[in-house]
């Protein structure tokens, strides 16, 4: 199957400072991508759905500001957590959407634990 | 808006028994719904759907309309399908709406 690369797989950093996570597809274009949430021992939580080119589009209650998303290209999304904080601490997972042949399908990064001090 | 909910956060079977793991969905149109598997240390991927209509790895799931479910079954569990399950949820473009997940031992 695709390969959905993130990275880093985790990162601490200090309140106040910004993380970018970078989500490529490895094999295949990709002009969606999906950022999720995760909290310990909860469900996946769609944040965002980022478009090549365009605009990402989030869900209700998640503050753009906060979470920028960059899809500049067709193999590669970012999320910038600006001025993290604690609250922040979570787990970050990506996914590309997979358009080719007739069986769409979608393929997840390894996710990145991100933890603000 | 829609919801899906996984009633079971641990589920224990031993190898050979059978295996249920249950899956409610809540949206007034018609889903689009998804098994997904996580083993351990590994990344989230895709057991299977419902518009397949086929068997992965010796599981199946039925979508019922009626009752809104999309239970996932296996006959005989195997001591590899300890895992991570998630019922998922598509209305369009394949932004997944997920359940708490449910955690399947399989015992020896």
């Amino acid at each position: 199957g695709a390969v959905v690369s993130q990275h880093p797989s985790w990162v601490i950093c200090k309140s106040g400072t910004s993380v970018k996570i970078e989500c490529r597809s490895l094999d295949f274009q990709a002009t969606t991508m999906f950022w999720y949430r995760q909290f310990p021992k909860q469900s996946l939580m769609l944040m965002a759905t980022s478009n090549e080119g365009s605009k990402a589009t989030y869900e209700q209650g998640v503050e753009k500001d906060k979470f920028l998303i960059n899809h500049a290209s067709l193999t590669l999304s970012t999320l910038t957590v600006t001025s993290a904080h604690p609250e922040d601490s979570s787990f970050y997972i990506c996914s590309a959407r997979d358009l080719r042949g007739r069986d769409e399908k979608l393929f997840f990064g390894s996710g990145t634990q991100l933890s603000v001090l | 808006a829609q919801r899906v909910t996984q009633p079971e956060k641990l589920l224990s079977v031993f190898k050979g028994a059978p295996v249920e793991l249950k899956c409610n969905y809540s949206y007034s149109g018609s889903p689009e719904l998804f098994w997904y598997v996580q083993y351990s240390r590994q990344r989230l991927q895709l057991l299977l759907r419902h518009i397949s209509r086929e068997s992965i790895k010796g599981f199946t799931a039925d979508l019922n309309k009626g009752e809104t479910s999309f239970h996932l079954k296996k006959p005989f569990a195997q001591e590899e399908d300890s895992a991570m399950y998630y019922c998922a949820l598509s209305v369009h473009d394949y932004k997944l709406s997920f359940g708490a997940g449910t955690t399947v031992t399989v015992r020896a």
